[in-house]
């Protein structure tokens, strides 16, 4: 069975520190995913790669950065966090070949102070 | 750009058959899947409809008409378990997956 785990259940943060939120998966996937969730909002991508060192911005980059170095293993930083990056992370990957569905962890709760 | 409307909620009884719908507008199109969240839990892959047409799995069946760029998600034998929301997501090609807000299904006795 695929395995996605973020390093945190839960975070809080104040506003202003540099947070940085990590993902392994350990199927050898291709591709890696980090979205947010909010209320009435769904999930937003934020960033994803397709290959280590790669990276490609979703539909909402901003503030964030993110850090491929290995295979399995994806990181999602928020600059100078804001309050109103509080929300739910949730990381995801995938193979690249195909239409392949996109295997989940179990989220973040981030609150920034 | 991306559009995909779902209902936000919907009630239905257990034993009973639920449809929950999704239409989209979107500039790519691969493929729509669906997936099951349940509260504070991650979400998990239901189906993956390419072609028009019904596919059936189990108690859960998945419909899409990419003419009428519509799909739904049917669950049958509602059981208490199955109250849990419910995310439409569009394949629009590059990796690239566009959700929608996602349905909340309340499965009362």
């Amino acid at each position: 069975d695929v395995k996605v785990t973020q390093s945190s259940r839960y975070l809080v943060k104040r506003t202003g520190e540099k947070v940085f939120l990590e993902c392994v998966q350990d199927m050898d996937h291709e591709n890696m995913f980090w979205y947010r969730q909010d209320p009435g909002l769904g999930l937003r991508l934020i960033y994803f790669s397709y290959d280590v060192k790669m990276k490609e911005k979703g539909d909402i980059p901003e503030g964030y950065s993110v850090s491929r170095e290995k295979k399995e293993r994806f990181s999602l930083i928020l600059e100078s966090a804001s309050t109103n990056q509080t929300s739910m992370y949730l990381c995801a990957s995938s193979y690249s070949f195909g239409d392949q569905p996109q295997h989940f962890g179990d989220g973040t709760r981030l609150s920034i102070l | 750009g991306q559009n995909i409307d779902q209902p936000t909620e919907m009630t239905a009884t257990e034993g009973a058959i639920v449809q929950i719908n999704c239409t989209y507008q979107t500039s790519g199109f691969n493929g729509l899947f669906w997936y099951q969240q349940h509260a504070g839990e991650a979400p998990t892959f239901l189906s993956y409809n390419v072609l028009d047409g019904l596919e059936e799995k189990g108690r859960f069946s998945s419909f899409l008409s990419r003419s009428k760029g519509y799909s739904y998600l049917l669950l049958k034998e509602l059981q208490m378990k199955d109250s849990a929301s419910y995310l439409c997501a569009v394949n629009g090609g590059y990796q690239k997956v566009t959700f929608g807000t996602g349905t909340k299904l309340q499965v009362i006795p």
